[in-house]
C-alpha cells in the first residue's frame, strides 16, 4: 500500500516569511492532491498535480510534482495568518478517488 | 462552501451503540467517499458508493456500513461502536467515471465515543 510522509509535521513562522512543506512518497504517485485543512473542520481543495516536473500556482501559494514523481512540495511565499491550518497532501494510488492521505503539517503564522 | 453538506455537526455516544451519520453531495456527483479522522492525523479512507452501490473499502470492519440514495445523499453507520471511533468523518463526493475529478469534502461530523 502507498503511503504518504509530510515534512514538517509543524511549523511556526512570521508572517511575511517564506515557507515549504515537502510530501513523500513509498510509491509513484499518480495524481496528488493538495488540501486545506482549517482544525476541526473539513477539507478545501487547493490544487492537484498529475505530470512529473508539472507546478502550479493559486495565489501565494506553489505546488509542484517532482520529475520522478515520488516527492511534491508545497511552497508558501510571504506568508500571512490566514495561511494558518493543517496542510494535507492525498495520492490517489488506484485513479479511484479513493484517497491516501499524509499525516498533515500544522501550520501556525505569528503576526 | 463546496456544496457537500454533513450532519449533526457534533454527536456523543456511549461504547456499544450505534450511529448513523449523514452527508448530502454536490448536485451532479454521483460517488461519495467516507473517511475517518482521528485527533492529530490525516484522514484515512472508509469506503467509497457510486451510483449506490460500494465501489471500494479501506481497513474498516463489517461495522462500519454505508447506504448510498438517488438524491444525492448518504449515509454512515457504525454499529458496537467502540472508543477508538472517535474522530471526524468527513463525506466527499465527485462526478463518477472520472478518475481525475477533484473530490470536494463537506464540513465532517465530530463523533466521541464515552
Amino acid at each position: 500500500s502507498q503511503e504518504l510522509e509530510q515534512s514538517p509535521q509543524s511549523l511556526i513562522v512570521q508572517e511575511g516569511k517564506n515557507l515549504t512543506i515537502n510530501c513523500t512518497s513509498s510509491k509513484t504517485l499518480y495524481g496528488l492532491y493538495w488540501y486545506k485543512q482549517k482544525y476541526g473542520e473539513g477539507l478545501i481543495f487547493l490544487m492537484m498535480l498529475q505530470k512529473g516536473g508539472e507546478e502550479k500556482s493559486h495565489e501565494k501559494i506553489t505546488a509542484k510534482l517532482d520529475e520522478k514523481k515520488q516527492q511534491s512540495s508545497l511552497h508558501i511565499t510571504a506568508s500571512q495568518p490566514s495561511h494558518a491550518g493543517i496542510y494535507l497532501c492525498g495520492a490517489d494510488p488506484n485513479a479511484g478517488n479513493m484517497l491516501t492521505f499524509g499525516g498533515g503539517t500544522r501550520l501556525m503564522v505569528k503576526p | 462552501e463546496t456544496g457537500v453538506t454533513q450532519s449533526p455537526t457534533h454527536l456523543i455516544k456511549t461504547r456499544g451503540q450505534q450511529v448513523t451519520l449523514r452527508c448530502s453531495s454536490q448536485s451532479g456527483h454521483n460517488t461519495v467517499s467516507w473517511y475517518q479522522q482521528a485527533l492529530g492525523q490525516g484522514p484515512q479512507f472508509i469506503f467509497q458508493y457510486y451510483r449506490e452501490e460500494e465501489n471500494g473499502r479501506g481497513n474498516f470492519p463489517p461495522r462500519f456500513s454505508g447506504l448510498q440514495f438517488p438524491n444525492y445523499s448518504s449515509e454512515l453507520n457504525v454499529n458496537a461502536l467502540e472508543l477508538d471511533d472517535s474522530a471526524l468523518y468527513l463525506c466527499a463526493s465527485n462526478r463518477g467515471g472520472h478518475n481525475t475529478d477533484t473530490q470536494y469534502f463537506g464540513p465532517g461530523t465530530r463523533l466521541t465515543v464515552l
